[in-house]
C-alpha cells in the first residue's frame, strides 16, 4: 500500500514564524505535491515537484517555499506565518504505474496565532 | 470557467440505499482522467475510483462505480448499498494532459448517511 505521512496533524504557530511542514512517501514517487484546503475554495495547488530538486510553482506559492532534497520528501516552509496562511495543508505524491493516481497524505491542521 | 463543477453541496441517504454524487467537467484535452476523493470528518484523502477518457467502460470499485457520459461531460459517482461509514466529503477531481500532472478538484459534495 502507499504510505505518505505528514509530521503533524496539528500545528500551532505565531504570526512571523518559520514553519516547516514535512511530508514523506514510501513509494518512490517521481512527483509530490502541497496543496492547501479552505471552506469555499476546495484544494488549491501550492507547489508540486517532478523530481529531486526540481520544483513548480502552483496556483498559490506567494507566501511558501518549497525542498526536496531527496526523493521520499518534500518540504513545505512557511518563510514568515501569516494569521491568512492558517489552513488544512494536504502532501500527495504521485504514481506513473496504473491509473497515474495522486496519494495524499492524512493532512496537517495548521493555526496561525 | 469551472473545469469541475459538483452542483450538490449536500446530499442525505438512508443506510443501504444507493446515491448519486453529481461531477460534470469542462476540457478541451482530447485525454484526461477523472478521479473521485473521500474525504472523511478526519481529513485525509483517501482515492476510490478512476475513469480514463479512452476508458470504453464504465470503472467500478466495489461499491464504488463511475457513470461515464463522455458526450455530455459527465463523470457521476455511484456508491451502492451505503454505510454509515461513507459519511464524508466527496471531491471530483480532473487531470488533464495539457496540465501535466496537476489535479483539479471540484468543490466537493458533503454526503451524510442516516441509519
Amino acid at each position: 500500500d502507499v504510505k505518505v505521512t505528514q509530521s503533524s496533524r496539528y500545528l500551532v504557530k505565531r504570526t512571523g514564524e518559520k514553519v516547516f511542514l514535512e511530508c514523506v512517501q514510501d513509494m518512490d514517487h517521481e512527483n509530490m505535491f502541497w496543496y492547501r484546503q479552505d471552506p469555499g475554495l476546495g484544494l488549491r495547488l501550492i507547489y508540486f515537484s517532478y523530481d529531486v530538486k526540481m520544483k513548480e510553482k502552483g496556483d498559490i506559492p506567494e507566501g511558501y517555499s518549497v525542498s526536496r532534497e531527496k526523493k521520499e520528501r518534500f518540504s513545505l516552509i512557511l518563510e514568515s506565518a501569516s494569521t491568512n496562511q492558517t489552513s488544512m495543508y494536504l502532501c500527495a505524491s504521485r504514481s506513473f504505474v496504473g491509473t497515474d493516481t495522486q496519494y495524499f497524505g492524512p493532512g496537517t491542521r495548521l493555526t496561525v496565532l | 470557467a469551472q473545469k469541475i463543477t459538483q452542483t450538490q453541496p449536500g446530499m442525505f441517504v438512508q443506510e443501504k440505499e444507493a446515491v448519486t454524487l453529481d461531477c460534470t467537467y469542462d476540457t478541451s484535452d482530447p485525454s484526461y482522467g477523472l478521479f473521485w476523493y473521500k474525504q472523511p470528518s478526519s481529513g485525509e484523502m483517501i482515492f476510490l475510483i478512476y475513469q480514463g477518457s479512452y476508458d470504453q467502460q464504465n470503472a467500478t470499485e466495489g461499491r464504488y462505480s463511475l457513470n461515464f457520459q463522455k458526450a455530455r461531460k459527465s463523470a457521476n459517482l455511484v456508491i451502492s448499498a451505503s454505510q454509515l461509514g461513507d459519511s464524508a466529503m466527496y471531491f471530483c477531481a480532473m487531470r488533464e494532459v495539457s496540465s501535466g500532472s496537476r489535479l483539479t478538484f471540484g468543490e466537493g459534495t458533503q454526503l451524510t448517511v442516516n441509519p
